[in-house]
């Protein structure tokens, strides 16, 4: 366990379901991201909270929202997803200009 | 583009050897690098760091090696073992003090390392 706790582990959903990914880290850290991690791709930066306000939206389609009510929770809100979102989605957390990151385990999500 | 890459995307070694895996960076205003380690079912790890005023840097059982005249980046395992079975990342970023973003960590594709006994 590092710290950052990502819920579900594994998720499923059709294209028309809204559903969301919980992140909550316990370390005291006041940044937080969203990562979306495909296979033979790079992890790509989603989202960046800072200090409980969004500074990062990495041109991320709109059916994806964050949501950050404080410094120790993030959520990703799913929206009309299509099959192509289908990826592990990896929360982190730093302290702000730390850049040594500390990684959850990530959602698993697949959309059929 | 500016990107981050790796040269090998697999490397498979014996228990007990020294593993060396690769990153090529293209970004000279780069000035901060980090190595990660991402088991399977895990997110990634924070293994070591170097800043670009450094050419090396030593951790326990690991070292990384940054050459800024080729923009080369190179993270060596000593006596790997069967636990150094993962998919390594190496990550940029320009951090404040030259310029860039505060959040842009740059990550590549990761080297998956075997490590057979």
């Amino acid at each position: 366990e590092t710290g950052v706790t990502q819920t579900p582990r594994h998720l499923v959903m059709g294209m028309t379901n809204k559903k969301s990914l919980k992140c909550e880290q316990h370390l005291g850290h006041n940044a937080m991201y969203w990562y979306k991690q495909s296979a033979k791709k790079p992890l790509e930066l989603m989202f960046v909270y800072s200090l409980e306000e969004r500074v990062e939206n990495n041109s991320v389609p709109s059916r994806f929202s964050p949501e950050c009510p404080n410094s120790s929770h993030l959520f990703l809100h799913l929206h009309t997803l299509q099959p192509e979102d289908s990826a592990l989605y990896l929360c982190a957390s730093s302290q702000v200009l730390d850049y040594g990151y500390t990684f959850g385990s990530g959602t698993r999500l697949t959309v059929v | 583009g500016e990107s981050v890459g790796l040269h090998l995307p697999t490397l498979s070694v014996q228990e007990g050897d020294n593993s060396i895996i690769n990153c090529a960076y293209s970004n000279s205003a780069s000035d901060y690098f980090i190595w990660y380690k991402q088991e399977s079912g895990k997110g990634p790890q924070f293994i070591i760091d170097i800043r670009s005023n450094m050419d090396k840097r030593q951790g326990q059982r690991v070292t990384v090696l940054l050459n800024k005249t080729v923009k080369h980046l190179s993270l060596q395992i000593a006596a790997t073992q069967p636990g150094d079975s993962a998919v390594y990342f190496c990550a940029e970023i320009i951090t404040p003090y030259s310029g860039g973003s505060n959040y842009k960590l740059t990550f590549g594709k990761g080297t998956l390392l075997t490590v057979n006994p």
